[in-house]
């Protein structure tokens, strides 16, 4: 099966701890992308990446981290920095960057922090 | 800050019937994208409708847009269950980086059996 695998599905830690989302994808496109979402808002985009080695900051990057070492994988970091850490969060793909092309979505992980 | 804003905020329709929702946005764009996300999972594109068009078809669905008037509609015809879900629209805005999507906050279409 095509698609992007995010774990785990839900996810809790406590407070001050760093904890790391995992973003696979084996549709082999270059471009992948971190966004969160909050109940009852939109997607606000954290990170993106356009090729391997490579990544930039989105909308509301503080607090967070990414690696981009493997074209499948795109894990992201919430950091003891990011001062209101529970959301959902949802990794997306694309062929290739730019808004001209579809974005392929998966499941999401939802983050409690307590 | 949102580009594209859904109107109305929640729709609830009776199996069969058409369900429509509005998109408005601020700025140019390039491009215009319909998602649906189902609870607790991810986005699933629908349709991308390009600033030079008007007027797009994809199945059921029917997408609209009017640069003029800086909005768009999406039109699910003789709607089911299973259509139940919230729908976004997303910008891509023309200039600037064109990497970035852009998502309103949604409409939540329940469509009652």
């Amino acid at each position: 099966d095509g698609g992007i695998t995010q774990s785990p599905k839900y996810l809790f830690r406590k407070e001050g701890q760093n904890v790391t989302l995992s973003c696979e994808q084996n549709l082999n496109h270059d471009a992948m992308y971190w966004y969160r979402q909050d109940p009852g808002q939109g997607l606000r985009l954290i990170y993106y990446s356009q090729i391997v080695n490579d990544f930039q900051k989105g909308d509301i990057a503080e607090g967070y981290s990414v690696s981009r070492e493997k074209k499948e994988s795109f894990p992201l970091t919430v950091t003891s920095a990011q001062k209101n850490p529970t959301a959902f969060y949802l990794c997306a793909s694309s062929m290739t960057a730019g808004s001209s092309y579809e974005q392929y979505f998966g499941p999401g992980t939802r983050l409690t922090v307590t | 800050s949102q580009q594209g804003e859904e109107d109305p905020q929640a729709l609830s329709i009776q199996e069969g019937e058409n369900a429509t929702m509005n998109c408005s946005y601020k700025t140019s764009i390039n491009n215009l994208q319909w998602y649906r996300q189902n609870s607790g999972r991810g986005l699933v594109h629908l349709i991308l409708i390009r600033s030079n068009e008007r007027e797009k078809h994809s199945g059921r669905l029917r997408v609209t847009l009017d640069t003029s008037k800086k909005s768009s509609s999406l039109l699910i015809t003789a709607s089911r269950a299973a259509d139940t879900a919230s729908y976004f629209c997303a910008t891509a805005n023309s200039g600037g980086s064109n990497y970035k999507l852009t998502f309103g906050k949604g409409t939540l279409l329940t469509v009652n059996p």
